[in-house]
């Protein structure tokens, strides 16, 4: 069965700091990841995917991500955050029609 | 519009009442999404539509939960005899054919009392 890990509930940095989230799945091909972001209030935006290819992905936001298959690892990263990227991350795996969708982790960014 | 719409943004309710939720789904996508998401939870999938197919009600979590869309139109969920444990948002999400992107609405903030 698909499943998604976040083991990150809540995640605080400060400004300007280099961030990683992680995500592990377990999914029995090769799976579409995605990563998506929702900000207070907002519906969920996406912020880059994963098909094939080029196993670092870039994204909007000066966000990127990692595919690791021995690791069954999708890890989010950006060098330096702002303080508009406080928000909640949530990581999907699966195929287009069907996604599942992680627990999420919530970004706080200390000034 | 531009986006996913839904209505009401807020609503509460009464246990034992029934409710109905509307998403208005951007023009031209085919398939169409409802999602639940508690309280400090992940999205949970609740049912999937494309196009006129048989939809995927495989993730609804009782009888008293159902959906109905017409061809690429709008969609309403309903919550029949509420409980208090019904309490999430509630988000839409409608995709392209041809496209792996869901686009996500506002949500519904449902309380039940």
């Amino acid at each position: 069965a698909q499943s998604v890990t976040q083991p990150d509930i809540h995640i605080t940095v400060s400004e300007g700091a280099s961030l990683e989230l992680r995500c592990n799945y377990s999914y029995g091909a090769t799976p579409y990841l995605f990563w998506y972001v929702q900000s207070p209030g907002q519906g969920l935006q996406l912020l880059l995917k994963y098909f094939s290819g080029d196993t670092l992905v870039q994204g909007i936001k000066g966000f990127e991500a990692e595919f690791k298959r021995s690791q069954s690892s999708f890890n989010l990263r950006k060098p330096s955050v702002h303080w508009s990227d406080a928000a909640e991350y949530f990581c999907a795996v699966g195929a287009p029609q069907k996604l599942v969708f992680g627990q999420g982790t919530r970004l706080t960014i200390n000034p | 519009g531009a986006g996913v719409s839904q209505s009401p943004s807020n609503k509460v309710t009464e246990k034992g009442k029934d409710v109905e939720l509307r998403c208005d789904p951007i023009s031209g996508h085919t398939a169409l999404y409802w999602y639940r998401q508690r309280l400090g939870q992940g999205l949970e999938f609740l049912i999937y539509f494309q196009g006129n197919s048989a939809p995927d009600k495989s993730g609804l979590p009782s009888d008293r939960f159902s959906a109905e869309r017409t061809g690429e139109s709008v969609s309403t969920l309903t919550i029949q005899r509420t409980q208090q444990e019904d309490s999430a948002v509630y988000l839409c999400a409608t995709r392209r054919t041809v496209s792996y992107e869901q686009y996500f609405g506002p949500g519904t903030r449902l309380t039940v009392t």
